[in-house]
Formats: C-alpha cells, sequence, structure tokens
C-alpha cells in the first residue's frame, strides 16, 4: 500500500525562526512529490518536485527531493505569523492517484 | 480562470437525509477527485475519474456513498442515507491532462455537518 509519512505532525516556533518540515514516502510508480498550503480552507500549491537534488525556491520557502532515500523536504526561512498553516505533502504515482501525508500543523507565535 | 466550484459551501442535514455535493472541474481538466478532510484521518480519497470514467473507488467507505461525472464539466457526491460519522470536509480537485503540469487544483470544500 502507497504511504506517506510526514513529521512533526505539529510545530510551534517564534516569528523569524527557520523551520524544516519533513516528508518520506513509499510508493510503487512514483512520478513526482507535491507540497501545499492549507489554512482555513482548500489546500494550495506551492511546489511540484520531480528530480533528486534540484531545489525549487519560492520566496522564503523552498524544497528538494531525494529519490534515492525516498524523502522531501519544505524548508521556511524567518518565518511570520502568516506561514502559519497546515502544509501537506503528496505523491503522485502511476495512473495519477495523489497519495497525501497527514500534515505538519505549523503554527508561528508573534 | 474560475477555479474548480464546488456546492453548497455549507449542508446540515439531518441524520438518514440524503446529500448530494456537487463540483465543477477547471476547463480542460481531464481528472477529478473527490477527498473527504476530518481531524482524526487527514485527507482521504474518495473516488478519482479520468475522462469521465472511475479509476479508483476503493476510497469510498460503504454503499451510502455514490459519485457521478456524467460529463467534463460536472461531478456529484452522494450520500444516502447521512450518518452523524460522514460529517467532514468534502473536497473536489481537478487536474490537467499535462503530465508536466500534474497537480491538484481543489476547490472550496463542503462543510457537512449531519446532526
Amino acid at each position: 500500500e502507497d504511504k506517506v509519512v510526514q513529521s512533526p505532525l505539529s510545530l510551534v516556533v517564534h516569528e523569524g525562526d527557520t523551520v524544516t518540515l519533513n516528508c518520506s514516502y513509499e510508493v510503487t510508480n512514483f512520478r513526482s512529490l507535491l507540497w501545499y498550503k492549507q489554512e482555513k480552507k482548500a489546500p494550495t500549491f506551492l511546489f511540484m518536485l520531480t528530480s533528486s537534488g534540484i531545489e525549487k525556491k519560492s520566496g522564503r520557502l523552498s524544497s528538494i527531493l531525494d529519490k534515492k532515500e525516498l524523502f522531501s523536504i519544505l524548508n521556511i526561512t524567518a518565518t511570520q505569523t502568516g506561514d502559519s498553516a497546515v502544509y501537506l505533502c503528496a505523491v503522485v504515482v502511476y495512473g495519477q492517484n495523489f497519495v497525501f501525508g497527514p500534515g505538519t500543523r505549523l503554527s508561528v507565535l508573534p | 480562470d474560475a477555479g474548480v466550484i464546488q456546492s453548497p459551501r455549507h449542508e446540515v442535514t439531518e441524520m438518514g437525509q440524503e446529500v448530494t455535493l456537487r463540483c465543477k472541474p477547471i476547463s480542460g481538466h481531464n481528472s477529478l477527485f473527490w477527498y473527504r478532510q476530518t481531524m482524526m484521518r487527514g485527507l482521504e480519497l474518495l473516488i478519482y475519474f479520468n475522462n469521465n470514467v472511475p479509476i479508483d473507488d476503493s476510497g469510498m467507505p460503504e454503499d451510502r456513498f455514490s459519485a457521478k461525472m456524467p460529463n467534463a464539466s460536472f461531478s456529484t457526491l452522494k450520500i444516502q442515507p447521512s450518518e452523524p460519522r460522514d460529517s467532514a470536509v468534502y473536497f473536489c480537485a481537478s487536474s490537467p491532462p499535462d503530465r508536466r503540469n500534474e497537480k491538484l487544483f481543489f476547490g472550496s470544500g463542503t462543510q457537512l455537518s449531519v446532526l
């Protein structure tokens, strides 16, 4: 059975801290890995990763994939209260199925 | 671009009633997904369609749940009869056919409360 695990499940930091969120997976027929941010309602897309070792960046957020060790990390530097959200990792497998992890709930305190 | 459109946004019903959730995917997208989200279980895939054909419905909890996609621009998820444990946020999402852009675009969700 395809499985995606995220850690930690919950994290509380102060503004300005740097955080690293982890996502590991065990799937057959891996196609890509996605990161989403979910605030009050629908998840919104952050990154799509398909190749190992190539960092994707968007402002203070960055992510990288390791297909040999089957994991990805999402880094957020200089965190702000607006970064408070649930961060979801999803793996796309053959057949265009998206397998989601449980999410990491990040709380950034002022 | 209107995005994925779901209705209703909120639904409160009594146990035993039929509930129908609706979804309009983004035009040009060929895959449509129904997810359920709860605090306890996170995001669970219920069913997904590719080119209007159900591909995987193994996540549908039981026979009380059914989903249809009569055409490329409309899908429904029906619960009959509803039970309190069905209370959750139900998301519809669509995905384009371009494999290089293979990501999910979510609707705003339907908050379902079964009393």
